[in-house]
């Protein structure tokens, strides 16, 4: 059965304190795994897939990593405005759905 | 580009009543999702469409019904609301192919049933 869980539920930040966000799956014949950012009362905005265990992608403070059984969103000197709810949700190859966690509720502080 | 749209943005239904949620994708989109998102539990698949005039079973499709007459719209039906039905509702969309293999969603609809 696949099952996704992301952790921490909840992470508070000073700006400017990095950290890394944890994604662990099992999914069948993953087939890429995707990151969204979602702000309050708002639907999820895509922010990366990766597709191999070993890919990484960057876009401004953010790199998601990924390996056979986990995926990280680390967030470096993270800013006020990187507060948000991030998604995982690798897809099951046999499927061929996304599987989504319950998300990471992080705040940024100033 | 308007994206993907949702309308209404809010509802509030008595136990028993109907409505239906509508979804408008400008991206020439084939594929299209309906979404259920609770607290504590991440978003479920209740529905989708891989064209116009074809739809299918999600996770969770109990209660609900589906139309994809046109290509750009997609239509969630509740015939008759339930409080395990107050969610917030979101509508996806994909371009077919395996290059594109990201999901847009829309701002999502807020349902209570009482």
């Amino acid at each position: 059965e696949d099952q996704v869980t992301q952790s921490p539920e909840a992470l508070r930040l000073q700006e400017g304190e990095s950290s890394s966000l944890n994604c662990s799956y099992t999914v069948s014949g993953l087939r890429g795994l995707f990151w969204y950012r979602q702000d309050p009362g708002k639907g999820p905005e895509f922010l990366f897939t990766l597709y191999s265990a070993g890919e990484e992608k960057e876009k401004e403070r953010l790199k998601a990593t990924l390996t056979k059984k986990e995926s990280f969103l680390h967030i470096t000197a993270p800013k006020p405005e990187d507060s948000a709810t991030y998604l995982c949700a690798p897809r099951d190859g046999s499927t061929d759905k996304l599987i989504f966690g319950t998300g990471t509720r992080l705040q940024v502080f100033p | 580009n308007a994206g993907v749209t949702q309308t209404p943005k809010f509802r509030v239904l008595k136990t028993g009543q109907s409505m239906t949620l509508l979804c408008a994708q400008d991206m020439n989109h084939e594929y299209m999702y309906w979404y259920r998102q609770d607290p504590g539990m991440g978003l479920r698949l209740i529905h989708y469409s891989v064209g116009e005039g074809t739809t299918a079973k999600g996770e969770v499709p109990d209660g609900y019904n589906v139309s994809r007459l046109k290509k750009q719209n997609f239509l969630l039906g509740l015939e008759s609301a339930a409080p395990s039905q107050t969610s917030v509702y979101f509508c996806a969309s994909k371009r077919q192919g395996s290059n594109y293999n990201e999901q847009f969603f829309g701002p999502g609809t807020r349902l209570t049933v009482l």
